[in-house]
């Protein structure tokens, strides 16, 4: 079965854009969840959704904003970029809501903010 | 809150030959899951091996295998006949019982060479 889709691959914007990105989680997955990954911060936990809820945030400015649809499809918007946001941005489903069994993650969005 | 230390920032491995990889974390919770991450070149964060707390037989996959100390919080990845598809940094990941959320170590960078 096709895994998670994340589009899309490269991204450029230029600072003080918005972007929207999106990720198509495992067929049955109901569970998606963001990550930002850094070279000086890391991974880092960014929101996850259940059942177009979001159940919980990590710890990013209010700038960083995502939504779930009805066929657990998820998009993260990020408004007035700035360089810091630059970053690799991976999206991750599960079939339970939390995770147990562990995550699939897909190939990620790579964002670069100029 | 918990914490994911990996004090190997590089590894390096010959081929066929056996490496460990360190991952040690701080948490006060009882139930919680632990994993192994592989992230190669393409980006793709693929699950190795997955823990539960609450298990004291240690998991193996394969060429994989955990040594799991709850007491000393210690959860070291042990990859046996190593291959040169081995290469890839490899994420230490914590999952508490309640949340669905992933705490990441820094990673370390796993070389086979020939």
């Amino acid at each position: 079965k096709a895994g998670v889709t994340q589009t899309p691959r490269y991204l450029i914007k230029t600072r003080g854009q918005q972007v929207t990105l999106s990720c198509s989680p495992i067929s049955g997955h109901r569970s998606v969840s963001w990550y930002q990954q850094t070279p000086g911060q890391g991974l880092q936990f960014l929101f996850e959704y259940f059942s177009e809820t979001q159940r919980n945030k990590g710890n990013f400015p209010g700038r960083f904003s995502g939504r779930q649809f009805s066929n657990s499809r998820s998009e993260m918007n990020v408004s007035t970029l700035e360089l810091g946001d630059s970053a690799l941005y991976l999206c991750a489903s599960s079939l339970s809501g939390q995770g147990r069994r562990g995550y699939t993650f897909g190939s990620g969005t790579r964002l670069t903010v100029v | 809150a918990q914490t994911v230390t990996q004090s190997q920032p590089e590894m390096s491995v010959q081929e066929a030959e056996t490496v460990t990889l360190s991952c040690t974390y701080d948490t006060s919770e009882s139930d919680y899951y632990l994993f192994w991450y592989k992230q190669p070149p393409s980006r793709q964060m693929i699950l190795v091996i997955r823990q539960e707390a609450y298990k004291q037989q240690n998991a193996t996959e394969n060429r994989f295998s955990v040594n799991f100390q709850k007491a000393a919080k210690s959860f070291s990845l042990k990859i046996s006949d190593s291959q040169l598809g081995d290469a890839a940094m490899y994420f230490c990941a914590y999952l508490t019982g309640t949340a669905s959320k992933l705490t990441f170590g820094t990673g370390t960078r796993l070389q086979v060479t020939l």
